[in-house]
């Protein structure tokens, strides 16, 4: 399979806890996204890389997230203290420079925490 | 402001009728602005783009239009068939001009 992949597919964690998640994007791909989706809602921005430089990160984003693409590779998304609030389905996706701007989109991690 | 606003919530059809989304957008620098379809349980998949420099593209059944001056878009499906019922997402580039602010999305829902 040559998409997008993302480990784990689901974690459940308890409040407090940190948790972290990772992507692989398409080969060759130097730019890498996090979305996170609740349910009903679309993804909501988290943070953008491109090769290993992050670019971007929404302002909304607490500072119990971050994120790591340490040699414009995969990329991992770490949660410290989790909180119920943070449950969603967190979701990776990559594009390529020039490229046609689409966004391919991994199957996503989704976290509960209890 | 970074807001895309995405109606309606939930939209009903008949099969082969047609079914229009609208968004709008506040940032003026977005210049591309593509639209996802997500079925339950699965990932978000692009179904058709427009960039700022085109008016309307087409693509089979599918069509977007934008309006930049107004700052709306709007994707157009005709002839929709049963399959077409999924989640509709519309989305515009964010400042870096490469991340995407989403819409809330569009229930579809075809009915035979």
């Amino acid at each position: 399979d040559t998409g997008v992949s993302q480990n784990p597919r689901h974690k459940i964690t308890k409040r407090g806890q940190n948790v972290t998640f990772r992507c692989d994007p398409i080969s060759e791909h130097n730019r890498l996204y996090w979305y996170r989706q609740t349910l009903g809602q679309g993804p909501e921005f988290l943070t953008y890389f491109q090769n290993e430089a992050q670019l971007e990160k929404s302002r909304l984003l607490s500072d119990r997230f971050s994120a790591e693409r340490p040699k414009g590779s995969f990329s991992t998304l770490e949660i410290q203290r989790t909180e119920q609030g943070d449950s969603a389905m967190y979701l990776c996706a990559s594009s390529d420079n020039p490229g046609s701007g689409e966004q391919y989109f991994g199957p996503g991690t989704r976290l509960t925490v209890t | 402001g970074e807001n895309v606003e995405q109606h309606p919530s939930t939209l009903s059809v008949q099969e082969g009728d047609s079914a229009v989304i609208k968004c709008t957008y506040s940032d003026s620098a977005s210049n591309y602005f593509p639209w996802y379809k997500q079925e339950l349980g699965k990932r978000p998949q692009l179904i058709i783009d427009i960039r700022s420099n085109v008016g309307e593209k087409k693509d089979q059944r599918i069509a977007v239009t934008l309006n930049k001056t107004a700052k709306h878009f709007s994707l157009h499906i005709t002839e929709t068939q049963p399959e077409d019922s999924a989640v509709y997402f519309c989305a515009a580039t964010r400042p870096s001009g490469y991340a995407l602010n989403f819409g809330k999305g569009t229930s579809l829902l075809v009915t035979p």
